[in-house]
């Protein structure tokens, strides 16, 4: 099983809709963020939420955290073209020091 | 603004030959790491390096696997014996700090085991 699992595995909507993305993981975090990579691109860091933290928002992206369900999710707002890209969920959690990542969300957003 | 480096972007080599792939770390962070991604596949834990040792292994990272941070500056990882099914992008990367911290990842080496 795996630590942490996105839903859709894909998903496609038209400029100015709203995306949302969630992440399910097993155990007990410290924190989980989330990442973006671009096709063929490296990971870039987009959001962190600690465990402690229930909303988080950064520009366009809100993240929600919900710890007795082991999940969350990621909306982006008014989305752009420029959006297209894969979303993961990282999971940090306890007692070690890497990061486990998500089986990712394909976003698709047409112009 | 500070980035990860990896060399070289592709290699194409033959199954059993020996591969190194290199990256140079943002220089004040202090945790590295290894992870792969089979083309269009989740990204799968490798291995984390801090204080000049392994701190963590995956079960993928085996015998012949190892890394290296030889001057202080790259990270370097060493497949030994390659096999078809090595065939992945490796991604370096590091952060700061072990817990809490963002990870800031190169842009990957693309492998290729023919």
């Amino acid at each position: 099983s795996q630590q942490g699992e996105e839903d859709p595995q894909a998903l496609s909507i038209q400029e100015g809709e709203n995306a949302t993305m969630n992440c399910s993981y097993k155990t007990s975090i410290n924190n989980l963020q989330w990442y973006r990579q671009n096709s063929g691109r490296g990971l870039v860091h987009l959001i962190l939420i600690r465990s402690n933290e229930r909303e988080k928002h950064s520009g366009r992206l809100r993240v929600t955290l919900d710890t007795s369900k082991k999940s969350s999710s990621l909306l982006i707002t008014a989305s752009r073209a420029a959006d297209t890209a894969s979303y993961f969920c990282a999971t940090d959690a306890h007692n070690t020091d890497k990061l486990i990542f998500g089986t990712g969300t394909r976003l698709q957003v047409f112009p | 603004e500070p980035e990860v480096t990896q060399t070289p972007s592709h290699q194409v080599t033959q199954m059993g030959q020996e591969v190194i792939l290199r990256c140079v770390p943002i220089s004040n962070h202090l945790y590295f790491y290894w992870y792969r991604q089979i083309l269009g596949q989740k990204v799968e834990f490798l291995v984390s390096f801090y204080n000049n040792e392994i701190s963590e292994k995956s079960e993928i990272f085996d015998d012949q696997f190892s890394v290296e941070r030889p001057d202080g500056s790259n990270f370097t990882l060493k497949i030994r014996s390659t096999k078809l099914e090595d065939s992945a992008m490796y991604f370096c990367a590091s952060r700061a700090q072990g817990l809490g911290g963002e990870l800031f990842f190169g842009e990957g080496s693309r492998l290729t085991v023919l």
